[in-house]
C-alpha cells in the first residue's frame, strides 16, 4: 500500500514564524503535491512537483514555498506564517503524471495565532 | 471560470440508498474522480469516470454523463462507516484538478 506520510498533525505557530510541513512518500512516486483543505471550499492546489528540484506554482502559491531535494520528500515552507494560512495542509502523491488518482496524506492542521 | 458544484450535506438511512450529485463547468474534460474523506483522515480514491456510463465497484457506482456536465455517486446497501465527505474532482485540459467543496453524508440507524 501507499504511505504517504506527513510529519505534524497538529501545529500552532505564532504570527511571521517560520514554518515548515515535511511530507515523505514510500512508493518512489515521481509527482508530489501540496493542497490547503478550507471549510466550504474545493481543495486548492499550492505547490506541486514532478521530479526531484522541479516546482511548479498551483493555484494559490503566495507566502509558501517548497522543496525537492529527494524523491520521496515534498516539504512545503511559509515564510513568514500569517493568520489567513490557518488551514488543513494535503500532501498527496500519484503514479502517473496526469492523473487524479492521488494518494493523501492525513493532513496537517495548522493553527497561526 | 470553473467550478464544481455538490450539495453540502445529505442525511440517508443505515440499509438505504443515497445519490450524490456532482456537475460542473471546466475547460475542457480529462476525468472525473470521486473521493471519500473520513473526518480528520485522509481522501481516499474511489472512482474515475472519463467516458459517459455507469462505473460500478461493489456498493458504490459512478456515473458520468459529459453533455450534461453531470455525475453522481451512488451508495447502495448504506452501512455506518460510509458517513464520510464525499469529493467530486474534475481534470481540466491542462491536466488539473478542479475539486468540489465535497458532501458530508450523515447515516442514521
Amino acid at each position: 500500500d501507499v504511505k504517504v506520510t506527513q510529519s505534524s498533525r497538529y501545529l500552532v505557530k505564532r504570527t511571521g514564524e517560520k514554518v515548515f510541513l515535511e511530507c515523505v512518500q514510500d512508493m518512489d512516486h515521481e509527482n508530489m503535491f501540496w493542497y490547503r483543505q478550507d471549510p466550504g471550499l474545493g481543495l486548492r492546489l499550492i505547490y506541486f512537483s514532478y521530479d526531484v528540484k522541479m516546482k511548479e506554482k498551483g493555484d494559490i502559491p503566495e507566502g509558501y514555498s517548497v522543496s525537492r531535494e529527494k524523491k520521496e520528500r515534498f516539504s512545503l515552507i511559509l515564510e513568514s506564517a500569517s493568520t489567513n494560512q490557518t488551514s488543513m495542509y494535503l500532501c498527496a502523491s500519484s503514479l502517473l503524471r496526469y492523473t487524479g488518482e492521488l494518494f493523501f496524506g492525513e493532513g496537517s492542521r495548522l493553527t497561526v495565532l | 471560470g470553473q467550478n464544481i458544484d455538490q450539495p453540502t450535506e445529505m442525511t440517508a438511512t443505515e440499509g438505504a440508498i443515497v445519490q450524490i450529485n456532482c456537475t460542473y463547468q471546466t475547460s475542457g474534460f480529462n476525468g472525473l474522480f470521486w473521493y471519500q474523506q473520513h473526518a480528520g483522515e485522509a481522501p481516499t480514491f474511489l472512482s474515475y469516470n472519463v467516458l459517459d456510463g455507469l462505473e460500478e465497484k461493489g456498493r458504490f457506482s459512478s456515473f458520468l454523463s459529459r453533455s450534461k456536465g453531470y455525475s453522481y455517486l451512488l451508495l447502495k446497501e448504506l452501512q455506518m462507516k460510509d458517513s464520510a465527505s464525499y469529493l467530486c474532482a474534475v481534470m481540466d485540459s491542462n491536466y488539473q484538478l478542479i475539486w468540489g467543496a465535497g458532501t458530508k453524508l450523515i447515516i442514521k440507524p
